[in-house]
């Protein structure tokens, strides 16, 4: 089957921890995601990468990395820098070409921090 | 500043009724709009807009987009429970392919 998957479903972080979010998908997409949602909030973009070993800023990337070593998969962190990180985290990925936008998601993360 | 705004945020109905959803968006660059349905966790895709006027239908939903005025709605005729959901509109642009920018969403309620 081919899809996006994320891990771990839920994760719980201590003030001051980095904690890495897996995303991979087997779609062969060529680009990959990281969206942030807050309740009653939609989906703002934090990073995104068109090819492997590329990436960009999104519109809050402050307290997050990412790396895109491999081409189905596209990593995660937030840092001790992220003041706010409890929220449910999407990554998608899609396909680049002429006529379709469409995204796919994977069925997300939800940070906690305690 | 690009942005996307829906309205209402949130909707109440009963089943059998019939809902309108709006998007409206102030944008440079854009290519098309999309709408997606976040029932649970993953937002799964519904419509992709690229050209003003044309409607897409899928069942009891369908589409439009007004280039024109920098809008679309969504409908969603004869409603049931698993319309229940969040609705969210996105545009994406000419540049920084793949890019997209999503409004807050519409969380619907369908009561039975």
């Amino acid at each position: 089957d081919g899809g996006i998957t994320q891990s771990p479903k839920y994760l719980f972080r201590k003030e001051g921890q980095n904690v890495t979010l897996s995303c991979e998908q087997n779609l062969n997409h060529d680009a990959m995601y990281w969206y942030r949602q807050d309740p009653g909030q939609g989906l703002r973009l934090i990073y995104y990468s068109q090819i492997v070993n590329d990436f960009q800023k999104g519109d809050i990337a402050e307290g997050y990395s990412v790396s895109r070593e491999k081409k189905e998969s596209f990593p995660l962190t937030v840092t001790s820098a992220q003041k706010n990180p409890t929220a449910f985290y999407l990554c998608a990925s899609s396909i680049l070409r002429q006529g379709t936008d469409t995204q796919y998601f994977g069925p997300g993360t939800r940070l906690t921090v305690l | 500043e690009d942005k996307v705004v829906q309205s209402p945020l949130s909707l109440v109905v009963h089943e059998g009724d019939t809902v309108t959803l709006n998007c409206s968006y102030e944008v440079t660059n854009f290519r098309s709009l999309l709408w997606y349905k976040q029932e649970k966790k993953a937002p799964t895709f519904l419509f992709m807009l690229t050209s003003s006027g044309i409607e897409k239908k899928s069942g009891r939903l369908s589409s439009i987009l007004d280039k024109k005025e920098l809008s679309s709605i969504l409908n969603i005729t004869a409603t049931q429970t698993g319309d229940s959901a969040i609705y969210l509109c996105a545009v994406a642009f000419n540049t920084n392919a793949g890019k997209s920018t999503f409004g807050d969403g519409t969380t619907l309620t369908v009561k039975p």
